[in-house]
């Protein structure tokens, strides 16, 4: 099955211990991306990238980190988290759909409290 | 990327056809219009996506303003499952960034 999976989907913790939540996708897909979803603000891009070992910033990049050594992993590392990163996450990849179209597949969420 | 706007949210009758609005006054001529929409705890999902032509598949059709500054997003028919948040959003051609959501409609869905 096709499919963006996240680990872990829930995680509670306290400021300055680093964490990683995993991404991965079967799909072969070049893109992949990171969202972060808050009430009122809806989803913003953290960090994308469009291929192995190319990553950019999104626009809420601040206090995070990725990387991308493989096609299907995309991690995201928060090396000191605070508290206002307490937010739930997507990871996303991407496939070209042709004429204009790009179907990004989202993965399950992972809900992150700092405390 | 342009802006569009949605209606907060809307209500459905299961079973009932449902239009979901969205005005984009600002599109340019190589905006393509995207749908997707969000289960309740669940990641957002792709609908469907349109440039000047409407569009059919099996989840909704996308019927676009002659003039393409708006668009209107068709379920045939509801279901409880179809309730969720409806985002409009226009992307460049060829894009394969970021997608700027709105807040989107929320669609209530009554048995």
């Amino acid at each position: 099955e096709a499919q963006v999976t996240q680990n872990p989907r829930y995680l509670i913790t306290v400021t300055g211990k680093k964490l990683t939540v995993t991404c991965s996708q079967n799909m072969n897909h070049e893109y992949m991306s990171w969202y972060r979803q808050d009430p009122g603000l809806g989803l913003r891009q953290i960090y994308y990238s469009m291929n192995v070992e190319v990553t950019d910033k999104g626009d809420v990049p601040e206090g995070y980190k990725v990387s991308r050594k493989e096609k299907r992993n995309f991690p995201l590392i928060l090396e000191s988290p605070s508290p206002n990163q307490t937010s739930l996450y997507f990871c996303a990849s991407s496939v070209y759909l042709g004429e204009g179209g790009n179907e990004q597949f989202f993965g399950p969420g992972t809900r992150l409290t700092v405390l | 990327d342009a802006k569009t706007t949605q209606p907060n949210s809307m209500e459905s009758n299961e079973e009932e056809p449902v239009h979901l609005p969205c005005n984009h006054s600002t599109i340019s001529g190589t905006d393509y219009i995207h749908w997707y929409r969000q289960l309740p705890s669940q990641g957002p999902e792709y609908v469907i996506h349109g440039l000047t032509s409407n569009v059919n598949n099996r989840m909704a059709s996308l019927a676009i303003a002659e003039d393409r500054k708006s668009s209107t997003l068709i379920l045939h028919r509801a279901t409880l499952r179809d309730a969720a948040v409806y985002y409009c959003i226009l992307r460049w051609e060829g894009s394969q960034g970021n997608l700027i959501f709105g807040k989107g409609t929320k669609l209530s869905v009554k048995p």
